[in-house]
Order: C-alpha cells, then structure tokens, then sequence
C-alpha cells in the first residue's frame, strides 16, 4: 500500500537557519501530499498542499515542491524563527484501507 | 468559521470509570476520524466514519473502546472500562469527501486524557 517515510528528529537550529525536513512517498498513483504542523499543546494544522506532480506549495515562509522523479516532498524554510519549534508531519492522503495516515513526525527545536 | 469542537479538553479520572469524548465535526465534513497520540506511538487512526457510517475501526486497541457518529454533526469516542496505558491526547478531526485525496483534515484540540 502507499506509505511515506519522514526524517526523524529532533532537528535542532539555530535562528535564521536554513531548514529542511525530508520526506518521500510511495504511491499507486500520484496523490495530494500535505505537510502539517502541530504546535505544543495544539492539534495539527494544515501547513501546505500540493495537488499534482511539480506543484509547489507554500505557506507562512515554508515550501514543499511535489517531485514524481524522485517521488519526495522535502519541506523548506529559508530562515527559521524560535516560533516556528512544533512537530511537522508529511501526509498522504487517507485512502480506503490504508491505515498509514501520518509519519512519525519531525520535532523542529530552533534555538535563539 | 468554527473548526472541528472536542469536549472535554482535559479529562482526569480513576481506572475503571467509564470515559465518554465528544467531537463536532466542520459542518458539511462527511468523513470523521478519531486518533490517539502519546510519546511511544506517535498519532494512531483508531477508527474513521464516511456518511455515519464506520469504515475501518481496526485501529481501535480493544474491545475496551467504542466509537459512534449517530448523525452528521456528533461523534462519541468511548473508553469503558478505563486504564492508566488509555492515557493519551484523543484527537478527532473531519474531511470533506473520503476518496477526495485533495481535501486535508480538520483536527480539534484534542482531549488529553488521564487515567489514575
């Protein structure tokens, strides 16, 4: 079935670092990937989308570009802020059976 | 707009009571999904509804838990008897579609769950 396999952590930087959190995806078919992020004491929330190959989404200073060559979906930031510490997750979509939703997820720590 | 409700937000009570956590969903979600998260697993998907009706509840850990949507607007995720290893952040959230793969979840705030 469709799986995704996601960087562990933690990733520690410190601010104004560059950030990368990796993440690939097997698929049957080329599905929506999304990225959520879950601060301390909250819910996810959805951080970006990417509905087809080489779409690219963004959100709040993160981009993900949606790659079928190389079937990932790596997670960006140019500059990191200590408010940007949460836990990301990269997701496929939940398809019928699959009971893979999430990745383990990344805790990001950015020190000041 | 008002996202998906969880009640209660924290709930603390002793092994073997019964635990009853409630979820509203977005109003016109027609999928409902109930997960649990601690430090050693990570975020489980215990059980997922589409249009009221339960898909797959193969996730729910035992036969301890229950779980019930009677319309389109609640939800009920019941642990009875209860155990101290039930203790978790209880999520819920909701979709709209189920084969939709461009639609993302909604997820409340969670109950955090204690069991003494």
């Amino acid at each position: 079935g469709d799986s995704v396999t996601q960087m562990e952590g933690p990733v520690t930087l410190s601010e104004e670092a560059f950030l990368t959190i990796n993440c690939t995806y097997t698929a049957t078919g080329y599905p929506s990937l999304f990225w959520y992020v879950q601060y301390p004491g909250e819910g996810l929330q959805l951080l970006l989308k990417a509905t087809k190959a080489d779409d690219k989404g963004s959100n709040k200073g993160f981009e993900a570009t949606y790659r079928k060559e190389t079937t990932s979906f790596h997670l960006e930031k140019g500059s990191v802020q200590v408010s940007d510490s949460a836990v990301y997750f990269c997701a496929p979509p939940l398809e019928y059976g699959n009971k893979l939703v999430f990745g383990a997820g990344t805790i990001l720590r950015v020190k000041s | 707009d008002a996202g998906v409700i969880q009640s209660p937000r924290h709930e603390v009570t002793e092994m073997g009571q019964e635990v009853t956590l409630r979820c509203k969903p977005i109003s016109g979600h027609n999928s409902l999904f109930w997960y649990r998260q601690t430090m050693m697993r990570g975020l489980e998907l215990l059980i997922y509804f589409n249009n009221n009706v339960p898909i797959d509840d193969s996730g729910m850990p035992e036969d301890r838990f229950s779980a019930k949507m009677p319309n389109a607007s609640f939800s009920t995720l019941k642990i009875q008897p209860s155990e101290p290893r039930d203790s978790a952040v209880y999520f819920c959230a909701s979709r709209l579609g189920l084969k939709d793969s461009n639609q993302p979840q909604h997820f409340g705030d969670g109950t955090r769950l204690s069991i003494l």
